[in-house]
């Protein structure tokens, strides 16, 4: 599987844009990179994503380098429920998930 | 419409029983997964099906079995516990065909702790 990448935790202040790094630079030009988060012990919930042109939903919205080696989630107002660990994920047959970005939204 | 109903909530086996998760969807996704979660860790595959009558390992398949005879059902059989299938497990279903843009729906987990 396509590796990525994420740092393990980060913080944000409430009401500021959280922006969640992810590298994948084995991936290849049919994956797509997929945004999950998981909220305490919850199942994980889809965020969003992409393959090659920047996207946007109501949760959150996903940029990806043009050589498609790194990406961005960026929730645009972060509030104390966007508190969770964040995964970027590259499909090469089913979804395998790393241990993703804990994310602390302070207030 | 319910998603994906994942039973029981909790449980505890002694070593050496066998249990049956249960993941029931309504959703008539034709993929089904099966994923474990340890403490702090992230989630690991370990069977998935394509439909109903096909299933394929995943990344830590070793002492689990499965099944899938509806399209509505992907039970997990523990036939021999073992204190390292302690975890919480996730059952995550998707309309998606295989290798498509995937987006998983996942249940609420049954936490098993073995003893």
């Amino acid at each position: 599987d396509a590796k990525t990448t994420q740092p393990p935790s980060m913080d944000c202040a409430e009401g500021r844009a959280a922006n969640l790094p992810c590298n994948h630079s084995t991936i290849s030009g049919n994956e797509y990179v997929y945004w999950y988060r998981q909220i305490h012990s919850q199942g994980p919930q889809y965020i969003i994503h992409g393959l090659k042109n920047n996207e946007t939903n109501e949760m959150a919205s996903l940029i990806i380098t043009e050589d498609r080696k790194s990406s961005t989630l960026i929730l645009p107002h972060a509030t104390l429920r966007d508190t969770a660990v964040y995964y970027c994920i590259v499909l090469r047959g089913a979804l395998n998930f790393g241990k993703g970005t804990s994310l602390l939204v302070t207030p | 419409n319910a998603g994906v109903t994942q039973t029981p909530k909790f449980r505890i086996l002694k070593i050496g029983q066998s249990m049956t998760l249960q993941c029931a969807q309504d959703m008539n996704h034709n993929y089904m997964y099966w994923y474990r979660q340890d403490p702090g860790m992230g989630l690991k595959l370990i069977y998935y099906s394509v439909g109903a009558g096909i299933t394929d390992k995943g990344e830590v398949p070793n002492g689990y079995n499965v099944s899938r005879s509806t399209t509505e059902d992907f039970p997990l059989r523990l036939e021999l516990a073992a204190p390292s299938q302690t975890s919480v497990y996730f059952c995550a279903t998707t309309p998606g065909r295989y290798g498509a843009p995937v987006t998983l729906h996942f249940g609420n987990g049954t936490r098993l702790t073995v003893t």
